[in-house]
């Protein structure tokens, strides 16, 4: 099958700093990558589509300024993480589209925990 | 905004029984899917089931839909240790690419 990978796998990092997190998708090409973020026993919310080569969309209540999302090639995605604070911390899972679009078949990263201190 | 709801939010079962989680959803589908989550780890696809059909089966688990309810359930039989993780209900969103997750039903298993 499909794989989607992400990196890095978790990061710990000070209050104000910016964090750069990738979703790679390995074996297709994905015009689509989601992003979605999950709060300790929560589900997971989605943040925003990101379309190859144009900007992305973000849900409602999410700041585009703050997390900054470039899709520049049909295998990775990036979201950065602006201006980090503790409230911030979350798990952060991507996952890309592609090969069963007919049925919206996603494919999801492992995910990427983020602890802001 | 969530689309799903699922019930129970939390199961507790012994080896050997039967889990039964539900799902229930507001918009009209394409289609439905049951994701599982180990603690702090990502997605894993279980199974889709289509609009136009009303149960599925896939190993040990299966799957109903009704569309006029609105609701779909997933029932795990001879549950195991092993299955103990929390399990998300999806449909598309408007646009009918992003998936939209419910609340999720935590099911623990013990020996």
């Amino acid at each position: 099958g499909a794989v989607v990978s992400q990196h890095p796998s978790w990061v710990i990092c000070k209050s104000g700093t910016s964090v750069k997190i990738e979703c790679r998708s390995l074996d297709f090409q994905a015009t689509t990558m989601f992003w979605y973020r999950q709060f300790p026993k929560q589900s997971l919310m989605l943040m925003a589509t990101s379309n190859e080569g144009s900007k992305a969309t973000y849900e409602q209540g999410v700041e585009k300024d703050k997390f900054l999302i470039n899709h520049a090639s049909l295998t990775l995605s990036t979201l950065t993480v602006t201006s980090a604070h503790p409230e911030d911390s979350s798990f952060y899972i991507c996952s890309a589209y592609g090969t069963s679009p007919t049925y919206n078949e996603q494919f999801f990263g492992p995910g990427t925990r983020l602890t802001v201190l | 905004s969530q689309q799903g709801e699922e019930d129970p939010q939390a199961l507790s079962i012994q080896e050997g029984e039967n889990a039964t989680m539900n799902c229930s959803y507001k918009t009209s589908i394409n289609n439905l899917q049951w994701y599982r989550q180990n603690s702090g780890r990502g997605l894993v696809h279980l199974i889709l089931i289509r609009s136009n059909e009303r149960e599925k089966h896939s190993g040990r688990l299966r799957v109903t839909l009704d569309t006029s309810k609105k609701s779909s359930s997933l029932l795990i039989t001879a549950s195991r240790a092993a299955d103990t993780a929390s399990y998300f209900c999806a449909t598309a969103n408007q646009a009918g690419t992003a998936l939209i997750f419910g609340k999720g039903t935590t099911l623990s298993v013990s020996s």
